[in-house]
Order: structure tokens, then C-alpha cells, then sequence
């Protein structure tokens, strides 16, 4: 099945250590997508890739990075977490002529101690 | 700025309808989704409905737009304990590249 695949599923980090998220898709879509999800919160998007064109939100923190190598894979990497960083981190991906409908992985659940 | 509101619970017992309802502030979105999220998962589009549109109805999910209100809802007809999630309102932002969230609605489906 084509699918949105993230790992780990949860990832337990030290505060100030670099820790990589990943994303890949089998869908094949140009577009890629990192959410921030807190606990009871909505998802916030962090930046997206439009093919290999990066776009990052105004009030996303440096601290927070992303590689996109090739179309299936997309990597977030937060150079050095903080407690607040702790959250549910969701890939998605869409392509840009269906209205952006987005499909997303299962997330990655963040905790830093 | 672009904001989506929603209330944050829903308790229905089962094979009852369930209507959550959003409303937005961006008058200009094109585009207005639903999405489901169970517990420990990823988002699930449900279904989603353009401007130009007042209703769409796919199975047993009534999607109402009401643009004049900037009022969004969703019915669930004949709810089973399945449907217990959190269900996301969104809306495509005025730039067209990503989606606005609300907070969600926590449906508690009850036998």
C-alpha cells in the first residue's frame, strides 16, 4: 500500500542533544510536510518542500532543520531540544494540484529529558 | 490572521448522529477539511469541501458550509463506538501552501 512511514515512533532525546527525525512516502508526492503537535494542541506546520524548494514558517525557531535528499525521504532535525521541543512530530505529504489534500504518517512522538 | 475554532468535546451514545461543528476566520479559504486522528496515530483526511459548495455527504459523514457564517460542521450519522477520535476542522491558509488547524474535538462514542 502507498503509505507515509516515520521513525522511529518514539524517540526519547537529552536536552541540548541533536536528535534526526525521519519521513519517507511511497506516494510519490512532490510536496512534504513537518507538523509540531502538542499535547490537546493543533498541529503547527514547521516548513514544507515543495520538490526540493524549501519553505520555512515565520515563527519556526532555527533550532529546527530539515533535509529533503529526494522526493521519498525528508528528514527534521532539531540541532539541540529544549523541554518545550517535547511534542508529536508529523510528516504529511500531498501533491499540489489536488487541493492539498495531505496525507500523514503516524507521527513521531519526541521526549526530552 | 487566519484562525479555526472548534469546541474541545463531543459525548454521543451509539447509533446516534454526531455534529461537531468550526467555525474560520479566513473568508477567502478555498478549501475546508475534516480529518480524524485515533489515539497513538497520524491524521486521516476524511473528506473535504470546496467554497462553492454548501453540503457534501459521503457514506455517513454530512459535511454543512455555511459561508456567509464562516461555519463548518460535520454529522456523523448512526455513530459507533469506531468513531471515538479527535476530529480536526482546517483550512487552507490564503498562501494555498499548508493547512490552519483548529484544536480539535474529542468525540467520545458511549454502548
Amino acid at each position: 500500500d502507498a503509505m507515509v512511514i516515520q521513525n522511529p515512533r518514539y524517540q526519547v532525546t537529552q536536552f541540548g542533544k541533536p536528535v534526526t527525525l525521519s519521513c519517507s512516502q511511497t506516494l510519490n508526492h512532490n510536496v512534504m510536510y513537518w507538523y509540531q503537535q502538542k499535547s490537546s494542541q493543533a498541529p503547527k506546520l514547521l516548513f514544507h518542500y515543495y520538490d526540493k524548494d524549501f519553505n520555512n514558517e515565520a515563527d519556526t525557531p532555527d533550532n529546527f532543520q530539515s533535509r529533503r535528499p529526494n522526493t521519498s525521504f525528508c528528514f527534521l532535525d532539531i540541532r539541540s531540544p529544549g523541554l518545550g521541543d517535547a511534542a508529536m512530530y508529523l510528516c504529511a505529504t500531498s501533491t499540489r494540484d489536488r487541493g492539498l489534500e495531505q496525507y500523514f504518517g503516524p507521527g513521531t512522538r519526541l521526549t526530552v529529558t | 490572521g487566519e484562525d479555526v475554532e472548534q469546541s474541545l468535546f463531543l459525548s454521543v451514545r451509539e447509533g446516534d448522529s454526531s455534529v461537531i461543528n468550526c467555525t474560520y476566520t479566513d473568508s477567502s479559504s478555498t478549501y475546508l477539511y475534516w480529518y480524524k486522528q485515533e489515539p497513538g496515530a497520524g491524521l486521516q483526511l476524511l473528506t473535504y469541501i470546496f467554497s462553492n459548495m454548501d453540503m457534501k455527504q459521503d457514506q455517513r459523514l454530512t459535511v454543512l458550509l455555511n459561508k456567509k457564517d464562516k461555519h463548518l460542521s460535520l454529522r456523523i450519522a448512526d455513530t459507533q463506538t469506531g468513531d471515538s477520535a479527535i476530529y480536526f476542522c482546517a483550512e487552507l491558509n490564503q498562501a494555498g501552501t499548508a493547512l490552519i488547524f483548529g484544536k480539535g474535538t474529542t468525540l467520545s462514542v458511549s454502548s
